[in-house]
């Protein structure tokens, strides 16, 4: 079963456009939801995060909109540069579970044209 | 630097060998986490410390994986008898405080062939 589904798988946006990857759970005991950056050969790095009690973190050109009553949230990239070329990955976790291992959903592969 | 250090970054082994995984958290953090990334996949959970306490190994696809973190610093993942689909990228997480919701900081993971 998977608990956090990503999509679209891939993308191609233009340079000076706006990248949004939607990201949707199961698990409503999910309270903290994270996006991860990726280059090829590196590990995840933090972007940005978001917890239930808000509807919209924005951060630079990044942005988490959170839908708690769809179990949706989605990241947007404003102004999309090529080195903003990655792969981008949604995550979840129960922070009160007693662990706080991290949810990924598959990635989706960014690719901004100049 | 001051991130998460692994090493080694490639490890190649035949199929049968054991292998040892070596994380370098940054210091001072309480929490470490091991994940597993296949080709082309999100990083699966395999297990987590709270200092030298493993407090979840549920991730932990079978028992020939095994981690420890004896004095609530550096970690180490051993596979026991590794078979081919144990290849993938093993990372390494660490975060500042125990309590959850805290940032989880990945080194560049070790990746692991098995022939």
């Amino acid at each position: 079963q998977q608990q956090v589904k990503q999509s679209p798988q891939s993308l191609i946006v233009q340079k000076g456009g706006i990248s949004i990857i939607n990201c949707a759970y199961e698990n409503t005991a999910f309270d903290y939801f994270p996006w991860y950056q990726q280059f090829p050969g590196k590990g995840p790095a933090l972007l940005i995060a978001i917890r239930p009690d808000v509807s919209e973190k924005k951060e630079g050109r990044f942005t988490i909109s959170f839908n708690k009553s769809a179990k949706q949230f989605s990241l947007h990239i404003m102004d999309s540069q090529p080195g903003d070329s990655a792969t981008y990955f949604c995550a979840a976790s129960n922070t009160g579970g007693g662990a706080d291992g991290l949810t990924f959903g598959k990635g989706t592969h960014l690719i901004i044209q100049p | 630097g001051a991130g998460v250090s692994q090493s080694p970054r490639y490890k190649v082994a035949k199929r049968g060998q054991d292998v040892a995984l070596r994380c370098d958290p940054i210091s001072g953090h309480v929490s470490l986490f091991w994940y597993q990334q296949a080709l082309g996949q999100g990083p699966e959970f395999l297990t987590y410390f709270q200092n030298e306490a493993q407090l979840d190994k549920s991730g932990l696809p079978s028992d020939r994986f095994f981690a420890e973190r004896p004095e609530g610093s550096v970690s180490t993942l051993k596979i026991q008898r590794t078979q081919q689909e144990d290849s993938a990228v093993y990372l390494c997480a660490s975060s500042f405080a125990g309590q959850g919701g805290q940032p989880q900081h990945f080194g560049d993971g070790t990746r692991l062939s098995i022939l």
